[in-house]
């Protein structure tokens, strides 16, 4: 076990529809990055929230947010969801955003099925 | 090209022998290395990480890293029926935590 919790575990929304999921990061890390993992494919970055700033972002529009709160725990908000979004949704943890030595932990992850 | 490719498999290994996991990279600028395991339906586990040239081993992994190559790649000795598995190859640039990630190899431990 890492540490990194996340909620739901499962989730069913349709077309359209707007989704929050929440992540709880490692005791110690103040750093959460978002991944999006299709199936049989590698996970792909979505953003990194560090101490509550947004540092760094991968190729996914605008209707991909998210925030991160004082405690470092942190929330992905998908707007206007498309049958594409479906995928699995990991939330990672790290000491620090500023370093690329340091080593993330995966959440279990939160399985979003758009229909 | 993609930033990192690896065989996607599957790798079939007997019990008891080696397993080697390949991966590149395009990008040169690339500083860190991550190997993670990933059981079907969970989410990725942290195996390994490597920074420098050369060999890291723990227990029965052993990481291997040639820049000059762009080449990381994993050994797994004794393999066990239980790390079957897809092992995702993950890297990382200077002062961006950011990890890409391969396509995965899927490894199959034959008892």
């Amino acid at each position: 076990e890492t540490g990194v919790t996340q909620s739901p575990t499962h989730l069913i929304k349709t077309r359209g529809q707007q989704v929050t999921l929440r992540c709880s990061s490692q005791s110690g890390h103040n750093t959460v990055s978002w991944y999006q993992q299709a199936l049989g494919q590698g996970p792909q970055f979505i953003f990194q929230y560090y101490r509550e700033e947004e540092n760094g972002r991968g190729n996914f529009p605008p209707r991909f947010s998210g925030l991160q709160f004082p405690n470092y725990s942190s929330e992905l908000n998908v707007n206007a969801l498309e049958l594409d979004d479906s995928a699995l949704y990991l939330c990672a943890s790290s000491l620090s955003g500023l370093s690329s030595y340091n080593e993330q932990f995966f959440g279990p992850g939160t399985r979003l099925t758009v229909l | 090209q993609k930033e990192v490719e690896q065989n996607s498999g599957p790798l079939s290994v007997p019990e008891g022998a080696i397993a080697s996991l390949n991966c590149t990279y395009s990008d040169r600028v690339s500083q860190s290395f991550f190997w993670y395991r990933q059981y079907s339906g969970k989410s990725p586990e942290l195996i390994m990480s490597i920074y420098s040239n050369g060999d890291k081993e723990d227990g029965r992994f052993t990481a291997q890293l040639n820049k000059a190559s762009q080449y990381v790649s994993l050994l797994i000795r004794d393999s066990q029926p239980s790390d079957s598995a897809t092992y995702l190859c993950a890297v990382s640039h200077f002062g961006n935590e950011k990890l890409t990630f391969g396509t995965g190899t899927r490894l199959t431990i034959i008892p």
